[in-house]
């Protein structure tokens, strides 16, 4: 059974410096790995999405990488923002699956310091 | 505008009582998702429809029921047999269900009274 794991649970830094969230993964056999932001109380918001042959994707300041045999993924926030401040969750569908079934993590919770 | 909505924001269940969750999409996907979010927790799977008059269970369907009578719409009936209903009730949807992106609604936080 494919286990998500995003540690660490919380995260708090100044503003302007940079995030780096981690996820891990048990099962190296996916198919993609998705990063979601979330603010209190409200849905979830698609950031990046890398396909299992991809290293990487990026989009303005966000950028993560995927390293499937290692079972790792990264997002980098470049110069954070007091804006960014939100749950982060990462989530994977599996190669075998049917449909788009993701096994997420339990999320980082990130405080941006103005 | 495109996109999910859920209704209500809000929920309160009575011991016993049956409430449905509405969760309609104007975006033409044909998969639709329902998701439950524990506090500090990431969210579990109950059932998911990839096409009209079809579904399957997710990984705790127990005490839930769903419909898919039409494309948009994918309403959730939390039943008096889910012993633990107090949570936070996500939708989603995608274009086909063949791992692309998911869209979610902006949620239902159901409570019991």
């Amino acid at each position: 059974k494919q286990e998500v794991t995003q540690i660490p649970a919380a995260l708090s830094v100044p503003e302007g410096e940079n995030l780096v969230l981690n996820c891990s993964f048990t099962d190296s056999a996916i198919y993609n790995l998705q990063w979601f932001r979330q603010d209190p109380g409200k849905g979830l918001t698609s950031l990046l999405l890398i396909q299992s042959s991809q290293r990487e994707q990026t989009s303005g300041r966000l950028n993560a990488s995927l390293d499937k045999s290692s079972g790792r993924s990264t997002l980098y926030i470049a110069a954070s923002q007091p804006g960014d401040s939100a749950t982060y969750l990462c989530a994977v569908v599996l190669i075998k699956a049917a449909g788009n079934k993701l096994t997420f993590g339990g999320g980082t919770r990130v405080l941006v310091k103005p | 505008d495109g996109g999910i909505t859920q209704s209500p924001k809000y929920l309160f269940r009575k011991e016993g009582q049956n409430v449905t969750l509405s969760c309609e999409q104007n975006l033409n996907h044909d998969a639709m998702y329902w998701y439950r979010q524990d506090p500090g927790q990431g969210l579990r799977l109950i059932y998911y429809s990839q096409i009209v008059n079809d579904f399957q269970k997710g990984d705790i369907a127990e005490g839930y029921s769903v419909s898919r009578e039409k494309k948009e719409s994918f309403p959730l009936t939390v039943t008096s047999a889910q012993k633990n209903p107090t949570a936070f009730y996500l939708c989603a949807s995608s274009p086909q269900g063949g791992n692309e992106k998911l869209f979610f609604g902006s949620g239902t936080q159901l409570s019991v009274l």
